[in-house]
């Protein structure tokens, strides 16, 4: 079974900080991880994926994500927060292996960035 | 949000009524999902759909079905709504389904159960 986890249910950090929300997960194989935005009243927005290749994936807004395999790891990162960043951020795994599988989220952590 | 609507965006509702929610999409893509989310528990799947007229289970099917007559088309019953039930629904969709595909999402429909 395939499962993910986000330890901190909230994150403060002031404006211009670097900022970390934390992702941890468990699969049988090499998994395929996603990072997803929401913002208040809205959907879920897709930020990025790690699938294969480099352990630094880059996505939207300035965001870039580290896969640590030995870690069992996936945490979001940015260089310098921003006010406008502060929302709901989820973490989703999905295991390749055996066949089609779904994605599976973390509960989320709400990021808050202080001006 | 990527071409995806939902219908309605907010419903009340008593206990023990049916209740519909409609997912439509202009992507033309295979796949679309139902979740539920609730504070605490992410989001949930609770049904997903590989084409038309085919339809598989989730983690939280109990109490719902679903139905994809048409590609762009996938509908969420409530056979008889429970407050426990009252919940955000979203709607996703995805190109192939294949493991490395992104699923992209709704705008949501908040749903109360009195």
């Amino acid at each position: 079974a395939q499962s993910v986890a986000q330890p901190e249910d909230q994150v403060n950090v002031a404006e211009g900080n670097p900022l970390t929300v934390k992702c941890t997960y468990s699969v049988s194989g090499n998994p395929y991880l996603f990072w997803y935005v929401q913002y208040p009243n809205r959907g879920l927005q897709f930020l990025l994926k790690y699938i294969t290749g480099d352990n630094l994936v880059k996505g939207s807004y300035g965001f870039e994500a580290e896969f640590n395999k030995s870690q069992t790891s996936f945490h979001l990162k940015k260089p310098s927060a921003l006010v406008s960043d502060s929302a709901l951020y989820f973490c989703a795994v999905r295991d390749p292996t055996g066949g089609y599988s779904t994605l599976t989220f973390g509960k989320g952590t709400m990021l808050l960035v202080s001006p | 949000d990527a071409g995806i609507t939902q219908s309605p965006r907010h419903k009340v509702t008593e206990t023990g009524t049916p209740v519909t929610l409609r997912c439509h999409q202009t992507e033309n893509h295979r796949y679309m999902y139902w979740y539920r989310q609730d504070p605490g528990h992410g989001l949930r799947l609770i049904h997903y759909s590989y084409g038309v007229k085919d339809t598989d289970k989730g983690e939280v099917s109990d109490g719902y079905s679903v139905s994809r007559s048409k590609t762009e088309d996938f509908l969420l019953t409530l056979e008889s709504a429970t407050s426990s039930q009252t919940s955000v629904y979203f709607c996703a969709i995805s190109q192939r389904g294949v493991t490395t595909d992104t699923q992209y999402f709704g705008p949501g429909t908040r749903l109360t159960v009195l």
